[in-house]
């Protein structure tokens, strides 16, 4: 089993629909848990930060964490197609010194105008 | 704009030459991460510098090696490239938390 399970997609949807995106992981430890957002042939691009369980928003943007279930999801509301693009979970775990980021394969999104 | 530069943005290069890729991390970041991404494997750590120091190690390849200079900056070396060494090459920086920010990449095309 893989530490990180997210599915690759694609997804796709028309614009202005809420778009949820999902990861499962495996590994206990992990305590910080991020968003990433790709688009073809660029870095990956920081969406979202969170520690521990609970929700965080920003703007459009909603990252939701239950450590209880292993699993985390990102919402986008009033999808744009400008959103269009690969995200990608990461998570690390808490110490000092163990600050390398575990990904999912990401999740290939279009938002279809 | 990551403030995390990458060069060069494109390398070509024959099975079995060896090459350098060059990060500059954000300014004030002391920790430089590499990490791969490959279509079949997605993002994979490689290794960890913090302030010229080598703080973690991921599945790098032994024909592989990394170093952060004094000023900062980070070179990933590659030797004995092979085909399947072909990839997108990142580098990212933090501060002292959490979040990474990551620079454009090197497409590595290995012939």
């Amino acid at each position: 089993q893989k530490e990180v399970e997210q599915d690759p997609g694609p997804l796709s949807v028309p614009e202005g629909a809420i778009v949820s995106l999902n990861c499962t992981y495996s590994n206990s430890a992990f305590q910080y848990f991020m968003w990433y957002r790709q688009y073809s042939r660029k870095g990956p691009e920081l969406l979202m930060y969170t520690y521990s369980s609970g929700n965080k928003e920003d703007g459009r943007f909603t990252a939701q964490v239950d450590k209880s279930s292993k699993y985390i999801s990102l919402f986008i509301r009033d999808s744009q197609p400008s959103d269009s693009a690969t995200y990608l979970c990461a998570m690390n775990p808490s110490g000092a010194g163990s600050y390398q980021l575990t990904f999912g394969k990401g999740t290939k999104l279009s938002v279809i105008p | 704009d990551s403030g995390v530069t990458q060069t060069p943005k494109h390398l070509i290069t024959a099975t079995g030459q060896r090459v350098t890729l060059r990060c500059s991390p954000r300014s004030g970041d002391l920790s430089v991460y590499w990490y791969q991404q490959s279509l079949d494997q997605g993002l994979q750590f490689l290794i960890q510098y913090y302030n010229g120091e080598e703080r973690a190690k991921g599945n790098i390849l032994e024909r592989f090696s990394a170093q952060q200079f004094p000023d900062l900056h980070s070179e990933l070396n590659l030797s004995s490239l092979e085909l399947g060494d072909s990839a997108l090459y990142f580098c990212a920086s933090s501060g002292d938390r959490y979040e990474q920010y990551f620079g454009p990449g090197t497409r590595l095309t290995v012939t």
